[in-house]
């Protein structure tokens, strides 16, 4: 069955550390990649996206992901992190060969990252 | 531009009863999938609609349903509510079935007792 994989499910930083999130996929063939936020009280963001081309994919508030496809890995990073991104992360797949004629997301478990000032 | 909303936010109901939640879509948005996640868990895609009819569905029981209506907002039924379904539900919607990005609304907390 088609799985994504999120390595870390706690993570505690302090601020300025450099963060690594790890995500592996099941997948063969064609992806699409995201990461999603969730901050506490709120609703599921989106922040970063691969489809194609570059691989270093950059997304909002100086997140960064990379996708290397011979390790089925789409892992988030980000040189120093802030208290205010203490959130809930999430990667997500979906596939054209695995959604049928949907674009379902396949979700990770998540990753609860704290970070103290 | 309008995002996508649900309702109600919280509900609490009783094990075997059923349940009614909601979702407007985001405007221009003709598809909409709803996500049940679990606590401690990442969103399981449940079913998603398009053009009013189901257009793909997750590995959950038929008492699971849905419907779309015309101006593509959309209600998530569960009948005979087992404990297990408490979660927060989630709508997403997106500008087509073919289209990669989905938005997701705020989600409604239904608790089973």
């Amino acid at each position: 069955a088609q799985s994504v994989s999120q390595h870390n499910h706690h993570v505690i930083l302090s601020e300025a550390a450099s963060l690594e999130l790890g995500c592996n996929y099941s997948y063969g063939g064609t992806v699409n990649l995201f990461w999603y936020v969730q901050y506490p009280g709120q609703h599921l963001q989106l922040l970063l996206k691969y489809f194609s081309g570059d691989p270093l994919v950059k997304g909002i508030k100086g997140f960064e992901a990379e996708f290397i496809k011979s390790k089925f890995s789409f892992n988030l990073r980000k040189p120093s992190v802030q208290w205010s991104d203490t959130a809930e992360y999430f990667c997500a797949v979906n596939s054209p060969r695995y959604g049928g004629a949907t674009n379902k997301l396949i979700f990770g478990t998540g990753t609860l990252l704290a970070v103290q000032p | 531009e309008t995002g996508v909303t649900q309702s109600p936010t919280h509900l609490i109901k009783t094990r075997g009863q059923q349940v009614t939640l909601r979702c407007s879509s985001q405007s221009g948005h003709n598809t909409v999938s709803w996500y049940q996640q679990a606590l401690g868990q990442g969103p399981q895609f449940i079913f998603q609609y398009y053009r009013e009819e189901e257009n793909g569905r997750g590995n959950f029981p038929p008492r699971f349903s849905g419907l779309q209506f015309p101006n593509y907002s959309s209600e998530l039924n569960v009948n005979a509510l087992e404990l297990d379904d408490s979660a927060l539900y989630l709508c997403a919607s997106s500008l087509s079935p073919e289209h990669n990005e989905q938005f997701f609304g705020p989600g409604t907390r239904l608790t089973v007792l």
